[in-house]
């Protein structure tokens, strides 16, 4: 069975720092999409950015890029330049024949 | 603007009553989703629907029930034999279902308080 484990619960950063949010996941299909949501305390979830396994290129989307390591089956976030409105929960989701999302890190944003 | 709209916001309820959450969506998705959000254990899914008039269970359906007479609309109602209602409810869609669904599309969500 495929499972998503975020062993962060909570970060914390310095404005402007980079920082970096875990993710790992159990899987046996080779075709498949990974995701990182942001969910703010308005609480509706954002797409941040997106990663199709067949793809060897990380995904980056302006501040946000990824490190997905599909041999070791890690998929990892990493903020740079974090500004005070990151601040929110952060959720890994493998999307394949399932959809699962990890339990979520709270990330913390120090002015 | 297209989305997916969620009400009421905020729901109490007595024990013993049903109450149905309302989700509707103009994205033309044929895919929707429940989700139910619990302090530490991220987002459980509740039901899903791939196509109208075709629903099934996701990991913690006892308790709730949906229909999905309408492409747009995928309501949800709470039941009195869910022993533990009060939570956070998220709706979604996407495109198509089945496996690599691609992208999820959220509602704002709705919080439901039993008292």
């Amino acid at each position: 069975a495929q499972t998503v484990t975020q062993s962060q619960p909570e970060m914390s950063v310095q404005e402007a720092e980079t920082v970096t949010l875990s993710c790992t996941y159990d899987t046996s299909e080779s075709d498949y999409y990974l995701f990182w949501y942001k969910q703010p305390p308005s609480r509706q979830m954002i797409l941040v950015i997106r990663q199709e396994a067949y793809k060897q290129q990380n995904a980056t989307e302006n501040r946000f890029s990824v490190n997905f390591q599909k041999a070791a089956k890690s998929f990892s976030l990493k903020i740079s330049d974090s500004q005070l409105g990151d601040a929110a929960m952060y959720f890994c989701a493998y999307v394949g024949g399932k959809l699962i999302f990890g339990q979520g890190t709270t990330l913390q944003v120090k002015p | 603007d297209g989305g997916i709209t969620q009400s009421p916001k905020y729901l109490f309820r007595k024990e013993g009553q049903n109450v149905t959450l309302s989700c509707e969506q103009n994205l033309n998705h044929d895919a929707m989703y429940w989700y139910r959000q619990d302090p530490g254990q991220g987002l459980r899914l509740i039901y899903y629907s791939q196509i109208v008039n075709d629903f099934q269970k996701g990991d913690i359906a006892e308790g709730y029930s949906v229909s999905r007479e309408k492409k747009e609309s995928f309501p949800l109602t709470v039941t009195s034999a869910q022993k533990n209602p009060t939570a956070f409810y998220l709706c979604a869609s996407s495109i198509r279902g089945g496996p690599n669904t691609g992208e999820l599309f959220f509602g704002e969500g709705s919080r439901l308080t039993v008292l």
